[in-house]
């Protein structure tokens, strides 16, 4: 069955940076897209990028500015989502979600890594 | 790129119906037909509940549909139950620049 196991919970400071893990199992890691999506505490649902089947990685670069990388380690089942120059806004839980192969969905998520950014 | 609006609250007695409302634009809701549908229960993540504006996933009730029109997309929850409290979030598509974009939230309160 296809699952999606996060990385734990984070607990940093403004400035730095953090790194979260999402690791796929039970399907082909590179023949579906994967999301993050983060929702900050009582907020709502934030697209924040992807990285496609074939690396192509895409940001909301709207509302991130270039402080979010995605990088995938296809040998370890592994996406991995990196949030730079951290905020207190920053404090989320982070989702790691697959877009579903009829696309524009998204049909399994991680159970959420919690960051939360103080000094 | 702005949240879509949903009403903050919705609620009903066992066995009613309910409707939620999902309002953006012509460059998300109205453009495409790529609306999604999340469940999310305190302390989950979301769940899947309606694809491309009205299809349901498989093990998903009949009692979750949804339609569009417009701008605006709608979710409508038929035969209220217990397990239906939690709170629903849509999702449109927004075209290449924009992406996904997902709606304010609503919260669902079965009286």
């Amino acid at each position: 069955q296809v699952q999606l196991v996060q990385s734990g919970v984070e607990v940093t400071k403004p400035g730095a940076s953090v790194k979260v893990s999402c690791k796929a199992s039970g399907y082909t890691l590179t023949s579906y897209h994967m999301h993050w999506v983060r929702q900050a505490p009582g907020q709502g649902l934030e697209w924040m990028g992807l990285i496609s089947p074939s690396g192509i990685i895409i940001i909301n670069a709207q509302k991130f500015q270039g402080r979010v990388t995605v990088t995938r380690d296809t040998s370890a089942g592994t996406v991995y989502m990196e949030l730079s120059s951290l905020r207190p806004e920053d404090t989320a839980m982070y989702y790691c979600t697959r877009e579903a192969i009829v696309l524009k969905n998204f049909d399994f998520w991680g159970q959420g890594t919690l960051v939360t950014v103080s000094s | 790129q702005s949240a879509l609006t949903q009403p903050r609250s919705v609620s009903g007695s066992p066995g009613q119906s309910v409707t939620i409302s999902c309002t953006g634009t012509s460059s998300d809701v109205g453009g495409y037909n790529y609306v999604s549908w999340y469940q999310q229960h305190p302390g989950k993540g979301p769940k899947l509940m309606i694809f491309d504006v009205s299809k349901r996933p498989s093990g998903v009730p009949d009692r979750f549909s949804g339609s569009k029109s417009g701008n605006t997309a709608s979710l409508t929850i038929s035969g209220l139950q217990a397990e239906d409290e939690a709170d629903y979030y849509c999702c449109s598509y927004a075209g290449s620049n924009t992406h996904y974009v997902f709606g304010t939230g609503t919260e669902v309160t079965v009286l």
